[in-house]
């Protein structure tokens, strides 16, 4: 059974551009959530999706955002980048949103905004 | 206060060591809790999750104190290839999101 897939693996970027990013959660998972981890910080939540609507998001700016789509895979949206936005981007996916769910992640994109 | 706090390490510990490493949560209502690794520039991978009653896979045992607000992670007769970050992991109640730690380092020496 394949696992969570990113694309792309890695992604460069200028300052000020747009970077779309893709996951495809698992079979059968139905929620997806997004995290950025810095060089050397730890991961911070982006967002959750779940059965295509937005449940949650974390402390970050309006120039993040994303959708998930009918067949549960989703997009994480960077508009305007700014430098810090350098980072690896993780997505995990879920069955049905619940406290003991394991989340699972993908391998990540590489995000380098120069 | 952070709400998930680990000491980051390293913590240098020769192969066949005992090794313990503690997370504390701030939010007294939490209720689920994992240890996930994390291999240089690789995922996270759920190591396993912690339950009331404490856990044991193999090598690996893990703890949880309510009262005293921490989880516990106890790797026995260490291998080279522990050699990771562990990432402590709260699952936060009423927003259903993980609250990662920052990750504690382990190297294990030959």
């Amino acid at each position: 059974e394949a696992g969570v897939t990113q694309s792309p693996t890695h992604l460069i970027k200028t300052r000020g551009q747009q970077a779309t990013l893709r996951c495809s959660p698992i079979s059968g998972h139905t929620s997806v959530y997004w995290y950025q981890q810095a060089l050397g910080l730890g991961l911070q939540f982006l967002l959750w999706y779940d059965e295509g609507e937005e449940r949650n998001r974390g402390n970050f700016p309006p120039r993040f955002s994303g959708r998930q789509f009918p067949n549960y895979s989703s997009e994480l949206n960077v508009n305007a980048l700014e430098l810090e936005d350098s980072a690896l981007y993780l997505c995990a996916s879920s069955l049905a949103n619940g406290l003991r769910n394991i989340q699972y992640f993908g391998a990540g994109t590489r995000l380098s905004v120069l | 206060r952070k709400e998930v706090e680990q000491d980051p390490g390293p913590f240098n510990v020769p192969e066949g060591a005992t090794v313990a490493f503690n997370c504390t949560y701030s939010n007294s209502a939490s209720q689920s809790f994992f240890w996930y690794r994390q291999d240089c520039r690789k995922e996270p991978k759920l190591l396993m999750s912690v339950y009331s009653s404490g856990n044991e896979d193999g090598r690996f045992t893990a703890q949880l104190n309510r009262a005293s607000q921490y989880i516990s992670l106890l790797i026995r007769d260490s291998k080279l290839s522990d050699s990771a970050t562990y990432l402590c992991v709260v699952n936060s109640v009423g927003t259903y999101k993980y609250i990662f730690g920052t990750g504690t380092r382990l190297k294990v020496l030959a």
